[in-house]
């Protein structure tokens, strides 16, 4: 079973619209992170924001903040008055468990966002 | 801007021959990972180094290895390369302990790697 799942392949927003990106998730862990990534054309990718599973309140960062429902193991991202330049791929993951150094991230398939003028 | 810097940015090599990936990491940070994105899919994770030794590694063949240094910064090493090697390499480094804001996990902008 994919650890992380991203059914939007692509998607479409208006320029100043608020747009959300879903992510799904699964693990056995009850200690586990999720992650939201921007990837331009470039290469790069550029950490968007953060949720630990125990934390109680969904994460913000500026424009983005992620809708986390534990329950259901969903972890969308919600970006508010998009921009041009957030047209990008957009890439959730999952680290799992507390172990100490540990980074290694499941990645889904990722988004692909355009933002319309 | 990261701190994680990778070099080199873009290279060819042919099919068998060999080839080594640089990563130098965000400063404080002494865990590097490695990660293989192949073009129209998300990075999958390769191995990772923690204080120098490897503390964890994905599905892939021994010709995949690594170090890393003193200093933290690390090297992806690929023998006998194959045409599906080619892809885009990412390195990413954080702290060691979640306390010191081991959720912060950044990359650098990547190794575009074409074998031919």
């Amino acid at each position: 079973a994919q650890k992380i799942t991203q059914t939007q392949p692509g998607m479409f927003v208006q320029e100043k619209e608020a747009v959300t990106l879903d992510c799904t998730y699964d693990t056995s862990d009850q200690s586990y992170g999720l992650f939201w990534y921007k990837q331009p054309s470039s290469g790069e990718m550029i950490f968007l924001i953060y949720q630990g599973s125990y934390d109680e309140q969904n994460a913000t960062e500026g424009r983005y903040s992620l809708n986390f429902q534990k329950a259901r193991k969903s972890a969308n991202l919600v970006i508010s008055a998009s921009q041009l330049g957030d047209s990008a791929m957009y890439f959730c993951a999952m680290r799992e468990g507390r172990r100490t150094g540990a980074n290694n991230l499941f990645f889904g398939t990722g988004t692909r966002l355009t933002v319309i003028p | 801007e990261t701190g994680v810097t990778q070099s080199p940015t873009h290279l060819i090599k042919t099919r068998g021959q060999q080839v080594t990936l640089r990563c130098s990491s965000q400063s404080g940070h002494n865990t590097v990972s490695w990660y293989q994105q192949a073009l129209g899919q998300g990075p999958q994770f390769i191995f990772q180094y923690y204080r120098e030794e490897e503390n964890g590694r994905g599905n892939f063949p021994p010709r995949f290895s690594g170090l890393q240094f003193p200093n933290y910064s690390s090297e992806l090493n690929v023998n006998a390369l194959e045409l599906d090697d080619s892809a885009l390499y990412l390195c990413a480094s954080s702290p060691d302990t979640l306390s010191r804001g081991g959720n912060t996990i950044y990359f650098g902008e990547g190794s575009w790697l074409t074998v031919v």
